[in-house]
């Protein structure tokens, strides 16, 4: 199966700044979708962004954004202005369509800390 | 729509025990999933159905554990019995294929303590 590795299990950004967090994968694929979930601490799994591999530019979702490098295989989240209601797990996670079917493969989570 | 409902929320059993999750997905999503969080392994995937069929359950950890999903509307998720190392967060998940974007809709989860 597909890895997913988030190399930061904890990062901690101040109100108002930018914080980028770090999300690499391993595939032979060419055709896949990436995406960065939000878990608050209620435990709801939330949709951050979402990137298409066939997409060369990169997603945007208003204060998020992604930097996706292919060849790489790297997919990064830039999370600007930061809030403190985005204080929360993120987890990148990777899905294709051909040896997991519809399933996606997780990373183990970056724990994202906002201070005042 | 209500979403993805998950219960019980929360369960506490003693080792030995069976247990029983339950899972409602959003009408008209035909694949789901269930997913185990625990924090020293993360979100791992135990079984997928797609159309009420089981497709992948390479992920279930032993005969414990079975999943059925007798219907579109509904599916279980049993552990008997139960074992300590079985606690963790349960997650069941849905998608419709017809999207095409991939996004998984997720319950809120059930948190299952084993003493």
């Amino acid at each position: 199966a597909q890895t997913v590795t988030q190399s930061q299990p904890e990062m901690s950004v101040q109100e108002a700044e930018t914080v980028t967090l770090s999300c690499t994968y391993d595939t032979s694929e060419s055709d896949y979708y990436l995406f960065w979930y939000k878990q608050p601490p209620s435990r709801q799994m939330i949709l951050v962004i979402r990137q298409e591999a066939y997409k060369q530019q990169n997603a945007t979702e208003n204060r998020f954004s992604v930097n996706f490098q292919k060849a790489a295989k790297s997919f990064s989240l830039k999370i600007s202005d930061s809030q403190l209601g985005d204080a929360a797990m993120y987890f990148c996670a990777y899905r294709d369509l051909l040896d997991s079917g519809y399933a996606l493969n997780f990373g183990k989570g970056t724990s994202l800390l906002v201070t005042p | 729509d209500a979403g993805v409902i998950q219960s019980p929320r929360h369960e506490v059993t003693e080792m030995g025990q069976e247990v029983t999750l339950r899972c409602k997905p959003i009408s008209g999503h035909n694949s789901l999933f269930w997913y185990r969080q625990t924090m020293m392994r993360g979100l791992e995937l135990l079984i997928y159905f797609n159309n009420n069929v089981p497709i992948d359950d390479s992920g279930m950890p032993e005969d414990r554990f079975s999943a059925k999903m007798p219907n579109a509307s509904f599916s279980t998720l049993k552990i008997q019995p139960s074992e300590p190392r079985d606690s963790a967060v349960y997650f069941c998940a849905c998608l419709s294929e017809g999207e095409g974007n991939g996004e998984l809709f997720f319950g809120e989860g059930s948190r299952l303590t084993v003493l």
